[in-house]
């Protein structure tokens, strides 16, 4: 079946450096979502992108989608403590459920 | 709104127990899931459903039962409860197929004993 893979597992940073999170696919993909998930909370969506070679940002958060559609990357410019949590990709071919990778833990040294 | 909603908060069965994890939503979505989240190990979907009525199974059903009578609720049935299925579980629901963001409930942590 469909296998969506996420590295790095962890990532501890200081406050204010870059942190990168990359997200591969086994098949092309229809879109890919991003997910955060807070220490003790639940799933919030972050963004979904649908095309290919598509870049999207959202303040200090820039998401890209490949142009092959089996890749993608989240990268967060200067850190803050408020960024601590898990980031998860996810994603689907047609119609089927989203399959979700295994996330990325960030950790953010103020 | 309330969004999802998941009863209950946390939860504690002996080995064998059964129980029902309760799931519903206001936001009139036709689509809902049910995942469980290890350690680690991210999100794995159990069961969904595309409508009152229908019901599919996810990547890992087995020792889980689903039902769907109405378009709010999507309950989560344990029979015969195991160590194997300590787990904290999500219920999501999205307005239709996977290309559309899911929203999420609070998760109900289970630990079987």
């Amino acid at each position: 079946g469909q296998q969506v893979m996420q590295i790095p597992q962890y990532q501890h940073v200081q406050e204010g450096e870059d942190f990168t999170t990359y997200c591969n696919s086994s098949t092309t993909l229809s879109n890919i979502q991003w997910y955060k998930q807070r220490p003790g909370g639940h799933p919030v969506f972050l963004i979904q992108l649908v095309k290919s070679g598509e870049v999207k940002k959202q303040k200090r958060l820039t998401f890209q989608f490949g142009e092959a559609k089996k890749n993608s990357s989240l990268h967060i410019t200067a850190t803050q403590t408020t960024d601590v949590g898990t980031y998860f990709c996810a994603g689907n071919s047609g119609n089927t459920p989203l399959v979700f990778g295994k996330g990325t833990r960030l950790s953010v040294i103020a | 709104n309330a969004g999802v909603t998941q009863t209950p908060k946390f939860r504690i069965l002996k080995i064998g127990q059964s129980m029902t994890l309760q799931c519903t939503q206001d936001m009139n979505h036709n689509y809902m899931y049910w995942y469980r989240q290890d350690p680690g190990m991210g999100l794995k979907l159990i069961y969904y459903s595309v409508g009152a009525g229908i019901t599919d199974k996810g990547e890992v059903p087995n020792g889980y039962n689903v039902s769907r009578s109405t378009t709010e609720d999507f309950p989560l049935r344990l029979e015969l409860a195991a160590p194997s299925q300590t787990s904290v579980y999500f219920c999501a629901s999205n307005k239709g197929p996977s290309a559309y963001e899911q929203y999420f409930g609070p998760g109900t942590r289970l630990t079987v004993t």
